[in-house]
This record gives structure tokens, C-alpha cells and sequence, in this order.
């Protein structure tokens, strides 16, 4: 079966980094999206990766290595407004996404 | 602002009573989808219209029943609903099913209580 894991809950402070981690088992694969989610809001677009390596975008940056079915998100300069859920999802050989069950992030003082 | 629009953002309704939620969608998007997301689950996609036409059906149940006359508006009418079909309910639109790769945008959803 295809398969995303992350972390449920992770806890960090403000000003810090967290890495966000991404494992997955899919039927081939044609690309990793990362999508932010606050409560009772609509998840949002955050990156998108098909090619090895580290995409940076401002205080995101998104990171994939294929040959090990692996992902992470890695947040700089935390801020009390990226509390919040971050979903991982890939696109398997079919184009269909397969969506993680999220992690909810809390940023502490 | 997402460019994606849901009413009504809550909904309660008993076990026998018919309601319908609605999307709309302002991007210039072919592609529409209706997504159920419960706590702590991943999003389970529920049907895909690509241009009207709809190209997906995960197995939903049929007291779901999804409309879409037009690629911008996309609606899911419910009747004789069950408790576990208590969720947030969201809709997303894409610029279109041959560019999997473009990303979804998300409605902020209906927050669906089953009494």
C-alpha cells in the first residue's frame, strides 16, 4: 500500500529552527508538496519538489531525497503565526496525491 | 484570500435532513475536487471534475452527491447522513488534471456536524 508518515505534534520556540520530517512509500513518484494549515483555515501551498536537493524560500525551505522516499521542511526564525499543521503529500505514478495526516506545529514564547 | 470559496463555512443537520455545500472558485481553474478531512487523518479525496466532467469517485458513499455545472462552481448534496460523516468537508480547484504537478488551492471548508 502507499504509505506518508509524519510526525504527529512537535513543539518549538520562537526565534529557533524545526525540521518538519517526511517518509514515504508510494507507487513511483512525480513530485512532494508541502502544504500549511492553520486551524479552521484552508490549507495553503508551500513548496513543491520533483528533483533532489534543497529549495529555499524565505524562511522555508523544503528538501527531498528520492532514493531514500524522503522529505523535510525546515523553518528558520520561527514566528507564533507558524503555528500551525503542515501537510506532506506526493504525487504517485498515476498523478493521484497521497496526502500525510499532518503535523501540528506549536510555537512557544 | 485563497480564490476559493465555501458556504456555509458550518453546517449541523440531523440524520434525515437534506442540505447541499457549496464552492466557488475565482482562479481560471479546470480542474475542481471535494476533500474530507477528519482529526488527525489524512485528507480523503472524495471526487474530481475535470472541465464538468467528473473523472474520479473514491468509493464515496452515495448519500454524498456531487454537481458541477460549471467549471467554476462545485456542489456536494448530502442526505441521510451518519455520524461519522461528521468532518471538515474541503473543495480545491487546480489549473488542470493534465499538470498534476500545479498546486491545489483549498476552500477554508464547511465544518459538517451530524446530530
Amino acid at each position: 500500500g502507499q504509505n506518508i508518515d509524519q510526525p504527529t505534534e512537535m513543539t518549538a520556540t520562537e526565534g529557533a529552527i524545526v525540521q518538519i520530517n517526511c517518509t514515504y512509500q508510494t507507487s513511483g513518484f512525480n513530485g512532494l508538496f508541502w502544504y500549511q494549515q492553520h486551524a479552521g483555515e484552508a490549507p495553503t501551498f508551500l513548496s513543491y519538489n520533483v528533483l533532489d536537493g534543497l529549495e529555499e524560500k524565505g524562511r522555508f525551505s523544503s528538501f527531498l531525497s528520492r532514493s531514500k522516499g524522503y522529505s523535510y521542511l525546515l523553518l528558520k526564525e520561527l514566528q507564533m503565526k507558524d503555528s500551525a499543521s503542515y501537510l506532506c503529500a506526493v504525487l504517485d505514478s498515476n498523478y493521484q496525491l497521497i496526502w500525510g495526516a499532518g503535523t501540528k506545529l506549536i510555537i512557544k514564547p | 484570500e485563497t480564490g476559493v470559496t465555501q458556504t456555509p463555512r458550518h453546517l449541523v443537520m440531523g440524520m434525515t435532513n437534506k442540505k447541499s455545500l457549496k464552492c466557488e472558485q475565482h482562479l481560471g481553474h479546470n480542474a475542481m475536487y471535494w476533500y474530507k478531512q477528519s482529526a488527525k487523518k489524512p485528507l480523503e479525496l472524495m471526487f474530481v471534475y475535470n472541465f464538468k466532467e467528473q473523472t474520479e469517485n473514491n468509493s464515496v458513499p452515495s448519500r454524498f452527491s456531487p454537481e458541477c455545472p460549471n467549471s467554476s462552481h462545485l456542489f456536494l448534496h448530502l442526505h441521510t447522513l451518519q455520524p461519522e460523516d461528521s468532518a471538515l468537508y474541503l473543495c480545491a480547484s487546480s489549473q488542470g488534471l493534465g499538470n498534476r504537478n500545479q498546486p491545489q488551492h483549498f476552500g477554508d471548508g464547511t465544518r459538517l456536524s451530524i446530530l
